[in-house]
C-alpha cells in the first residue's frame, strides 16, 4: 500500500466548477499535512498548509481527519490557471523534514 | 535571494557514465533535500543532508548513489554508472530547519540514453 493515496484523475472541469480532491495517508504519526501545486514539467510548490480545524485561502479550502487519515482540498470557481497536479504530501513519522508525496492529481479546467 | 538553484536544469548521460547533480541552497539555510521524480510517478525522497553530514539517507538506492552537502559550495548528488532506469527529475529543496518551510529548485532533467 503507497503511503499515500490519490486518485491521478485527471478531472476535466469547466471554469467555474467547484471541484474536491482527497487524500488518504497511511502512518498515523504523520504531524503536518500540505497540498503541492506541480505544474507540467516544474518544481513542486507549496499550495497550502492542511489543519484538522480546516482552513481557507480564497477559493481554496484544506480539511485533515486525523481519525479516517483522510485529507481533502475543495477549489471553488475553478480558473483556466488551475489547471495543474495537485499533490498531496505528509511529513514522516521521523522528525527529519522529510516529506511523504503522493502521485497527484491531475487537474484540467477547460474554458 | 535568488531561491534554491539547481544545474544543470538538464543533463544526458550515456549508460555507464557518472552523473553529478549540483543544488545550491537559498541563503541561510542550511538543510537540503533530494527527491526524484520519475515519468508519471509523485516525488520520492532520497536522502537529506545538513552542512558535512547526512542525516536520513533511507529513499537512497544502495549501490551508485551517493550525496554530500559540504562545508563550502553546493551540495552534490552523484550516480555512478548510470542506466536508463536514473531517467528523472531530480529535485533539491532547502529550509531552514525551523519549520516544513521547503523551497524547492527547479530540478535537473537527467536522461540516460
Amino acid at each position: 500500500r503507497k503511503e499515500v493515496e490519490q486518485d491521478p484523475g485527471p478531472f476535466n472541469v469547466p471554469e467555474g466548477a467547484t471541484v474536491a480532491f482527497n487524500c488518504t495517508y497511511s502512518n498515523s504519526a504523520s504531524q503536518s499535512f500540505f497540498w503541492y501545486r506541480q505544474d507540467c514539467r516544474k518544481e513542486p510548490k507549496l499550495l497550502m498548509s492542511v489543519y484538522s480545524s480546516g482552513n481557507e485561502d480564497g477559493r481554496f479550502t484544506a480539511q485533515l481527519n486525523r481519525a479516517s487519515q483522510y485529507i481533502s482540498l475543495l477549489i471553488r470557481d475553478s480558473k483556466l490557471s488551475d489547471s495543474a497536479t495537485y499533490l498531496c504530501v505528509v511529513t514522516g513519522s521521523s522528525n527529519t523534514g522529510k516529506l511523504i508525496f503522493g502521485q497527484g492529481t491531475t487537474l484540467q479546467v477547460k474554458p | 535571494n535568488a531561491g534554491v538553484m539547481q544545474n544543470p536544469r538538464h543533463l544526458v548521460r550515456r549508460r555507464g557514465q557518472e552523473a553529478r547533480l549540483r543544488c545550491s541552497p537559498m541563503k541561510g539555510h542550511s538543510h537540503v533535500y533530494w527527491y526524484r521524480q520519475l515519468p508519471e510517478e509523485g516525488l520520492k525522497f532520497m536522502v537529506y543532508l545538513q552542512k558535512e553530514n547526512i542525516i536520513d539517507e533511507s529513499g537512497m538506492p544502495k549501490e551508485r548513489f551517493s550525496a554530500e552537502f559540504p562545508k563550502e559550495g553546493p551540495s552534490i548528488l552523484r550516480i555512478q554508472q548510470v542506466v536508463r532506469g536514473d531517467s528523472a527529475a531530480y529535485f533539491c529543496a532547502s529550509s531552514s530547519g525551523q519549520d516544513y518551510g521547503y523551497t524547492f529548485g527547479s530540478g535537473t532533467r537527467l536522461t540516460v540514453v
